[in-house]
Order: C-alpha cells, then structure tokens, then sequence
C-alpha cells in the first residue's frame, strides 16, 4: 500500500525566513506523482506545487519548491520568504499512476505558524 | 461561481437521522471523489467514481453511500449518521489531462453530528 508520512504536526518560522517541510512516501510503483496542498483556517484546499516522478528537476512555484530526493523517497516542500499568510496546514500527497488508480493519498497534516 | 460546489456548507444532524452531502462541478471532469478530514488524520477516501456507471469504494467507505446522478454530480449519503461520523468532508475532482495538478477541491462540508 502506498503511504505517506508528515512527520512534524507543527512548525514555527520567523516571518520572512525559510521554512522546510517534511514529506517522505513509500511506493514500489516507478510511476507516481507527488503534491503539496495549502489549507488554511477556512478549510479550502489549494494546490501548491506538483513533482513527477520522471522530472529530472526540482519543481517550482513562486516562493514554493520542491526538494525531491528520490533515493531517499523524500518531497520536502521549502517555502522561501515566509509571510504571515503562509499560516495554515500543509498536505503532502502523492498519486499512483496505473490503470485506473488516478487516487490521492495524503499525509497527516502540518501546521505551520509563521511569527511577525 | 466555484468549479466545485458543496452543499451544504455546514449541517449539524441528529444521531440515527438520514443525511445527505452534495457535489456538483462545472469542470467537465470525469472521475469525482470524496473524502473526509480528520483533526490530525489528513484526508481519506471515502468513495471515487470515474464515471457515472463506475462506483469505488475507498478507504473508509463504511456507514456511507454515493450516487452519481450525472458527470457533475456526485452525493455522498449517511444512512444513519453516528456521532463519529462528524468531519470534514470535501468533494474533488479530476481528469487525465489535469494530473499534474492533483484535484479541484470543492469548500468542503462541515457535519456535526449529535
């Protein structure tokens, strides 16, 4: 079964500093692809940034990168210039690519509280 | 409008009494899923459909039921809602074309179930 592991509930950062969030996974298919939600305190879930197991280079959205490590089976989400908006819960998932299997996974959760 | 909506917003319920939790998209997406949100769980799979004659259960499917009434239109039923069953709940979709960007989450549903 495919897993995904978040293993810090909460974080703190300074605002304006860099912030790394963990994400590992687990899956013995080669295709795969993994994401990072953003939900804040009014429960939306938004799309942040997307890794493909095939892509070569880390990938990048605004202040939002990936730091994909695929020997390590690791998808840490680096969130650079922190800013008080930043403050939400942070879902690491990952999709199985196979015929039909087109399902998310998610992670637990972090809770990142940026300080002014 | 939102390309996903959810209704209601929020619903508390009595323990025993029927409910029912609605999606529709304006997406044109084929596959449609919910899932439920958990303090401290994350997001799991209730139910998936691919399309309308393609029904799937998921992780937690128990004590649920879905219908898929037509391509943009997928309910999620509580025959007997129990206390435990207060949570989160959201609808997403998505398509073949857009995986790269994981599902379009609807604003989700609050139940308190009592």
């Amino acid at each position: 079964a495919q897993k995904i592991t978040q293993t810090q509930p909460g974080m703190f950062v300074q605002e304006k500093e860099a912030v790394t969030l963990d994400c590992t996974y687990d899956t013995s298919d080669p295709s795969y692809g993994l994401f990072w939600y953003k939900q804040p305190s009014s429960g939306e879930m938004i799309f942040l940034i997307y890794q493909g197991s095939y892509d070569q280079q880390n990938a990048t959205e605004g202040r939002y990168s990936l730091n994909f490590q695929k020997a390590r089976k690791s998808a840490n989400l680096v969130i650079s210039a922190s800013q008080l908006g930043d403050s939400a819960m942070y879902f690491c998932a990952m999709r199985i690519s196979g015929a039909g299997s087109y399902q998310l996974t998610f992670g637990k959760g972090t809770k990142l509280s940026v300080i002014p | 409008d939102a390309d996903v909506t959810q209704t209601p917003r929020n619903r508390i319920t009595k323990t025993g009494k029927r409910i029912m939790l609605e999606c529709s998209q304006t997406k044109g997406h084929d596959r449609m899923y919910w899932y439920r949100q958990d303090p401290g769980l994350g997001l799991r799979l209730i139910y998936y459909s691919f399309d309308v004659k393609d029904i799937n259960k998921g992780e937690i499917s128990d004590g649920y039921s879905v219908s898929r009434q037509a391509q943009a239109k997928f309910s999620l039923s509580l025959e007997s809602a129990i206390p435990n069953q207060t949570a989160l709940y959201f609808c997403a979709t998505s398509d073949r074309a857009g995986e790269n960007y994981g599902y379009t989450f609807g604003s989700g549903t609050r139940l308190t179930v009592v």
